[in-house]
C-alpha cells in the first residue's frame, strides 16, 4: 500500500479555517485519496475523497496538488466538534478486498 | 436508525474465556469488516466478508473466528482470550469490496478488556 505522511498534531481556533496536509509522494495513478476522521470514543467516519480534481462536500474540501503527491483537507470553519484524529488514506481502485490502511493520522485540537 | 451497530459496547472478561461480539448493518451493503484498535490507537483490518464469503484475513490468530450468518451480520468470536486481546473492535460495512471510491461505514466500537 502506498504510504501517506501527516503531521502528528495541529491546533486551530474555533470558527477559523483549518488546513490539514498529507504527503503521498509514491501515489499511483489508480489511487484515490480518502480522508476519514475519528472523534473521541467513536468509530471512524468518512469525510471526503478525490482522484485528481478538488472536491467539496458539506463537511470539508479536498485540495489535490497537480502532481498528486500531496493533498490538503480544508475545514472551512472549525468547531469544537471537529476535534478528532484525521486520517489520509490511499485507496487503489484496482485492489480486491477494499481494506482501509490507517496510519497514525493528525490529531486536531480546536480551541474555543 | 443506526447504520452499523455492535453489541456489546463494553466487554470485561477473564483470560481464557470465550466471547463473541455481534455486528449488524442495515445499509444493504455486501461487504463487512472487523478492525482492531489497540492501546496505541492504531487501527488495523482483521477480516472482511463479501456476501458471506471471507475475502480478507490479515494474519489474525486462529483464536479469532468471524462468522457471517447473512449479509447483514458479521460476528466475531474469540476463544481463549489473552491480555493482548484488550482493544477496541470496530465493525464496518461498504457497498462493494473494491477499493477506489468505496466508502466504509463504521460502528461505535466494542471496548474489550481482558483481566
Amino acid at each position: 500500500d502506498a504510504k501517506t505522511t501527516q503531521p502528528n498534531s495541529m491546533e486551530s481556533n474555533e470558527e477559523e479555517p483549518v488546513h490539514l496536509p498529507c504527503n503521498h509522494s509514491t501515489i499511483s495513478g489508480t489511487d484515490y485519496i480518502h480522508w476519514y476522521r475519528q472523534l473521541p470514543s467513536q468509530g471512524p467516519e468518512y469525510v471526503i475523497h478525490g482522484l485528481t480534481s478538488n472536491v467539496n462536500n458539506r463537511m470539508a474540501s479536498l485540495a489535490i496538488a497537480e502532481d498528486r503527491k500531496s493533498s490538503t483537507l480544508i475545514l472551512h470553519r472549525a468547531t469544537l466538534r471537529d476535534a478528532a484524529v484525521y486520517y489520509c488514506i490511499l485507496r487503489d481502485f484496482m485492489e480486491y478486498g477494499n481494506k482501509l490502511v490507517f496510519g497514525a493520522g493528525t490529531i486536531l485540537r480546536v480551541k474555543s | 436508525d443506526t447504520a452499523v451497530s455492535q453489541t456489546p459496547k463494553y466487554l470485561v472478561t477473564q483470560m481464557g474465556n470465550d466471547k463473541s461480539i455481534k455486528c449488524e448493518q442495515n445499509l444493504g451493503h455486501d461487504t463487512m469488516y472487523w478492525y482492531k484498535q489497540d492501546s496505541k490507537k492504531f487501527l488495523k483490518i482483521m477480516f472482511s466478508y463479501n456476501n458471506k464469503e471471507l475475502i480478507i484475513n490479515e494474519t489474525v490468530p486462529n483464536r479469532f473466528s468471524p462468522k457471517s450468518p447473512d449479509k447483514a451480520h458479521l460476528n466475531l468470536h474469540i476463544n481463549s482470550l489473552e491480555l493482548g486481546d484488550s482493544a477496541v473492535y470496530f465493525c464496518a460495512s461498504s457497498q462493494d469490496r473494491r477499493g477506489g471510491q468505496e466508502t466504509q461505514y463504521f460502528g461505535p466500537g466494542t471496548r474489550l478488556l481482558v483481566l
